[in-house]
């Protein structure tokens, strides 16, 4: 079955480290997101990508970088920039420049210890 | 003023009855309109696109009103299954990249 894939399901990170999300799939979608969700908030755009080897900032890049190397994969990296990582990430794909809706993969709930 | 706004809610019914959500928006040259639903703790999902004519979708109905700027979700007879955040989801106008910007979402508690 063709879908987004992100792993881990959960992550804890130390403070100052550097952590990498995964985000995979396998459904030929050009485009590809990295949305942040805060209890009780709506989703922020942190990251995207339309093609290979080009991404954008999103509202909240600060603190976070991204690589598109392949069409399917779009790993996301929490620095220790970022003061205040804690929160559900979701990674989404979709068709690219046509207007469609997204489709998400499962998100990586992040905490800091 | 927020890019899109609903009201969080929450909106506690009781099952069978028929419940509305509403949502703004500010930018009158948004095209693409959806409503997702996102359970607790999970990914949102597509629940249905929004289209001029307005569509329904068995219980669901969604509405679009461009010159009030505001959509609409209709569920009639709400069963328990329904309880989840409804998210009110708009097209970016500022690029053709696809890009949606997402409500706050309206919780919905369907009780017995």
């Amino acid at each position: 079955d063709g879908g987004i894939t992100q792993s881990p399901k959960y992550l804890f990170r130390k403070e100052g480290q550097n952590v990498t999300l995964s985000c995979e799939q396998n459904l030929n979608h050009d485009a590809m997101y990295w949305y942040r969700q805060d209890p009780g908030q709506g989703l922020r755009l942190i990251y995207y990508s339309q093609i290979v080897n080009d991404f954008q900032k999103g509202d909240i890049a600060e603190g976070y970088s991204v690589s598109r190397e392949k069409k399917e994969s779009f790993p996301l990296t929490v620095t220790s920039a970022q003061k205040n990582p804690t929160a559900f990430y979701l990674c989404a794909s979709s068709p690219g420049r046509k207007l469609y809706g997204y489709t998400f993969g499962s998100g990586t709930r992040l905490t800091v210890v | 003023r927020k890019e899109v706004e609903q009201d969080p809610g929450p909106f506690n019914v009781p099952e069978g009855a028929t419940v509305a959500f509403n949502c703004t928006y500010s930018n009158s040259a948004s095209q693409s309109f959806f409503w997702y639903r996102q359970d607790c703790r999970k990914e949102p999902k597509l629940l249905m696109s929004v289209y001029s004519s307005g569509n329904e979708d068995g219980r669901f109905t969604a509405q679009l009103n461009r010159a009030s700027q505001y959509i609409s979700l209709l569920i009639r007879d709400s069963k328990l299954s329904d309880s989840a955040t409804y998210l009110c989801v708009v097209n970016r106008v500022s690029s053709n990249t696809g890009k949606l910007i997402f409500g706050q979402g309206t919780t919905l508690q369907v009780k017995p």
